[in-house]
């Protein structure tokens, strides 16, 4: 089993919806948690970082992280055809220099 | 302006070559990493390093080595003994508590 895991997609939204993007993860001791978006060919640039539970709100982007289950979510608002990108989540516990990395998923939204 | 920047953008090798990649940050950043990004994949970390003159193995680290002489610098060789080489290739760098950032990747490609 993967320490973390993320579906691949692709997902596909009209213009305008709310998307939902998510990550499990097994290891109890990450507390930090980031989602980074990647454009083709291009390196992954960060959107989101939250340590330990709770919600996060920038925007149009909120994320979300729930230890008890261990799972995290990022939310679009009001999606845009250049939201369309690979979004990763990733995550590492306090003072670890490993950040682990799920597979990414490829979202489009069609205008 | 700060960050990390990563050269050649594209790189061809030849079987039997080695070859080295560059990755310079000037964020003052003490940690420095190597990612192989494969399509479909995530982020499999090649070597890390917390200081200069230090680094370890990360989970791929096989037919690559590096070098830390100076804080900025982190570059990665790709040697013969990788027998698979072609991939998109991310530098990031972190300090503290804080997240990492990417440079924007070199594509390597096996001739």
């Amino acid at each position: 089993q993967k320490e973390v895991e993320q579906d691949p997609g692709p997902l596909s939204v009209p213009e305008g919806a709310i998307v939902s993007l998510n990550c499990t993860y097994s290891n109890s001791a990450f507390q930090y948690f980031m989602w980074y978006r990647q454009y083709s060919r291009k390196g992954p640039e960060l959107l989101m970082y939250t340590y330990s539970s709770g919600n996060k709100e920038d925007g149009r982007f909120t994320a979300q992280v729930d230890k008890s289950s261990k799972y995290i979510s990022l939310f679009i608002r009001d999606s845009q055809p250049s939201d369309s990108a690979t979004y990763l989540c990733a995550m590492r516990n306090t003072g670890g220099f490993k950040t682990i990395f799920g597979a990414g998923t490829r979202l489009f939204v069609k205008a | 302006d700060g960050g990390i920047t990563q050269s050649p953008k594209y790189l061809f090798r030849k079987e039997g070559q080695n070859v080295t990649l560059s990755c310079e940050q000037n964020l003052n950043h003490d940690a420095m990493y190597w990612y192989r990004q494969d399509p479909g994949q995530g982020l499999r970390l090649i070597y890390y390093s917390q200081i200069v003159n230090d680094f370890q193995k990360g989970d791929i680290a096989e037919g690559y080595s590096v070098s830390r002489e100076k804080k900025e610098s982190f570059p990665l060789t790709v040697t013969s003994a990788q027998k698979n080489p072609t991939a998109f290739y991310l530098c990031a760098s972190r300090t503290g508590a804080d997240t990492q950032y990417f440079g924007p990747g070199t594509r390597l490609t096996v001739l």
